[in-house]
């Protein structure tokens, strides 16, 4: 499709374990977010890659959050040692350089047992 | 510190009638941009309107419309003649040339009542 792909759409995990979600942007958008939603919140921005610039990192709220993008594609978020606190929906969203909307996917709704 | 703020954290509003979401934002930056998303139940992000900072009239989209101020630091979203179907989470959000990332607002709850 056209849109922003995200993958899984829903995982549930064991406290402790490693999870990776995974965000297909918008062909030609050359910028990347993801974010954190927990129930009935706003969105809590994580991390934001654009080109081949340096990723803004400054809303990992703990070094088990990492995320890597290859080039201008595919972009994996990585929970090591997830906690239940972990439990949200994670939104990546996709825009052409640094102006205009964001194109949101649908998420991975993460379950922390 | 907080860039977005959105102080109602519901609102309601009879249907056909109008209603004003705030938006309040702090910036050092002369260039950005202001967004405004809606998020039904359904969970998806839907984009309804841009204001860019140099932008000399306010910004519409049919039944939306933008009161930006500013001097105020004000982006307040109008939603004219609302409808059930808006009853949704409404986010404010802003772009900062700057630095590039989208910081979102904790948004406004919207209830419209028939």
């Amino acid at each position: 499709g056209a849109g922003v792909s995200q993958s899984p759409s829903n995982k549930v995990t064991e406290k402790g374990k490693d999870v990776e979600l995974r965000c297909d942007p918008i062909s030609g958008h050359t910028a990347l977010y993801w974010y954190r939603q927990r129930l009935g919140q706003g969105l809590e921005f994580l991390i934001y890659f654009q080109g081949n610039s340096a990723p803004d990192k400054s809303g990992l709220p703990s070094d088990r959050f990492s995320a890597e993008r290859t080039g201008e594609s595919v972009s994996t978020l990585t929970i090591q040692r997830t906690q239940q606190e972990d439990s949200a929906v994670y939104l990546c969203a996709s825009s052409r350089i640094n102006t205009g909307e964001l194109f949101f996917g649908e998420g991975s709704r993460l379950t922390v047992l | 510190a907080q860039k977005i703020t959105q102080t109602q954290p519901g609102m309601f509003v009879q249907e056909k009638e109008a209603v004003t979401l705030d938006c309040t934002y702090d910036t050092s930056d002369p260039s950005y941009g202001l967004f405004w998303y809606k998020q039904p139940s359904s969970g998806e992000m839907i984009f309804l309107i841009y204001q860019g900072s140099y932008d000399q009239q306010n910004a519409t989209e049919g039944r939306y419309s933008l009161n930006f101020q500013k001097a105020r630091k004000s982006a307040n979203l109008v939603i004219s003649a609302s409808q059930l179907g808006d009853s949704a989470m409404y986010f404010c959000a802003m772009r900062e040339n700057l630095n590039n990332d989208m910081r979102f607002g904790a948004g406004t709850r919207l209830t419209v009542k028939p």
